[in-house]
């Protein structure tokens, strides 16, 4: 149990579907993350909140949308996915967003279980 | 972020061995972390290590960050099968705000 939830665990959607991911983190922690993870590649960032404002989107297709309603909680919104964007999808959090170069002691990320997402 | 190389790809290792992986960046980086990512489950945090030279242990678990700072070494001693996983270095280089991760290391044991 790392204090980082997420909903639900795994995900069939068709592609013309509209579904969600929940994360919901209990750290108190400020900053949270959505990550990609596909077989055999390293993990891709793609999006970071900080203090519930959106600070970063990596190159994201816009059929995915995130939302940070506060900070202890983000989604991700897809729509009209392709089944290539059939992923494990990681939240991650930290107490402050990532600095320049470096995590502060006792500031470090943690990740949820993630949400095994198979698009048909 | 900046690509990370981590090695082995993957090891078969007899339980009791000790095994060693290391991670190298051609960016210097001021912190370097290690997970272990079980089959189905999101990577679990096992050590942080925020300056250079440090050597930190968790268990059966040693990682140290390279003097250079360019690189980091994760080491299990006297392996057990729950030791089976996918570990993962990852780290913020000192340019940039992105967190990078390695492609993991897989370590199968046999019993």
């Amino acid at each position: 149990e790392t204090g980082v939830t997420q909903t639900p665990r795994h995900l069939v959607m068709g592609m013309t579907n509209k579904k969600s991911l929940k994360c919901e983190q209990h750290l108190g922690h400020n900053a949270m993350y959505w990550y990609k993870q596909s077989a055999k590649k390293p993990l891709e960032l793609m999006f970071v909140y900080n203090f519930k404002e959106q600070t970063e989107n990596n190159s994201v297709p816009s059929r995915f949308s995130p939302e940070c309603p506060n900070s202890s909680h983000l989604f991700l919104h897809l729509h009209t996915l392709q089944p290539e964007d059939s992923a494990l999808y990681l939240c991650a959090s930290s107490q402050e967003k990532l600095g320049l170069g470096r995590l502060s002691s006792g500031n470090t990320i943690y990740f949820g279980e993630g949400s095994w997402l198979t698009v048909v | 972020g900046q690509q990370l190389n981590q090695s082995p790809q993957s090891m078969f290792i007899q339980e009791g061995e000790d095994v060693s992986m290391n991670c190298t960046s051609s960016s210097i980086f001021n912190t370097w972390l290690w997970y272990k990512q079980d089959p189905g489950e999101g990577p679990v945090l096992l050590i942080a290590l925020y300056k250079a030279g440090e050597l930190t242990s968790n268990g059966r678990l040693t990682a140290q960050f390279g003097i250079t700072r360019k690189d980091s070494f994760l080491n299990i001693s006297a392996s057990i099968p729950s030791d089976v996983g996918i570990y993962f270095c990852a780290g913020p280089s000192s340019n940039d705000y992105k967190l990078s991760f390695g492609a993991g290391t897989t370590v199968t044991v046999r019993a």
